[in-house]
């Protein structure tokens, strides 16, 4: 299965400012996934960006917010925008099976805190 | 796509086999039963997925009812490290589209 790096794994930020979250993966995949988890809680989707074209938001999550940039095959960033508290939140990339036998695999996640 | 129900928590006992089970009674016909893992302060773990066979790997199985409107995750000799979140997920295809996760069953695995 793929191996994800994702940087930074964590940080804390000031309430105002933006954090960009990247994601590099070692094989060229199509479709690359971000989810946020809030505090006990379970995943949910942000966004799905494939390469060469605008992501794809999930209701509720807004471009302006969350920018994503997704280069080439084997990278993409998130953008979290004009951070208030409620920002604060674990962000995971995710990245479709590498055949049939192989499940979506994780990134180990940003722990993003919010002052 | 189609919405899973699962247990809040469930208790199991170090060497026992923990049985997690899953309904997703408005699953259609193309769509596949996935469970994942999230350990705490760790990414989900893939575990296993099936369409209607009942499926075996390294790690579980994967019993699929033949109306396909319920499942259960079967973790044989379950171990204080399987203590996790488990993710009983309903998705199109093998492998693409998105996920969309509920939220799970807390599997504590006491000695």
């Amino acid at each position: 299965s793929a191996v994800i790096s994702q940087k930074p794994s964590r940080d804390i930020c000031q309430r105002g400012t933006s954090l960009t979250i990247q994601c590099q993966v070692d094989s060229q995949v199509t479709m690359m996934f971000w989810y946020r988890q809030q505090p006990g809680q379970s995943l949910t989707l942000i966004a799905t960006a494939n390469q060469g074209s605008e992501a794809t938001y999930e209701s509720g999550f807004v471009i302006d917010k969350f920018p994503i940039s997704r280069p080439n095959l084997t990278f993409s960033t998130l953008t979290v925008s004009n951070m208030s508290p409620e920002d604060s939140s674990i962000y995971l990339c995710s990245v479709e099976g590498q055949g049939r036998y192989y499940g979506y695999t994780f990134g180990s996640g940003t722990r993003l805190t919010v002052v | 796509d189609a919405k899973t129900t699962q247990p809040t928590s469930m208790d199991c006992a170090e060497g026992r086999a923990a049985n997690l089970p899953c309904n997703h009674s408005t699953i259609s016909g193309n769509e596949y039963v996935y469970w994942y893992r999230q350990i705490h302060s760790q990414g989900p773990q893939y575990i296993i997925h099936g369409l209607k066979n009942n499926e075996t790997n390294e790690m579980a199985s994967l019993i699929i009812t033949e109306d396909r409107k319920s499942s259960t995750l079967i973790l044989p000799h379950a171990t204080l490290r399987d203590t996790a979140v488990y993710y009983c997920i309903v998705g199109r295809s093998s492998n693409t589209g998105k996920l969309i996760f509920g939220q799970g069953t807390t599997l504590q695995v006491k000695p």
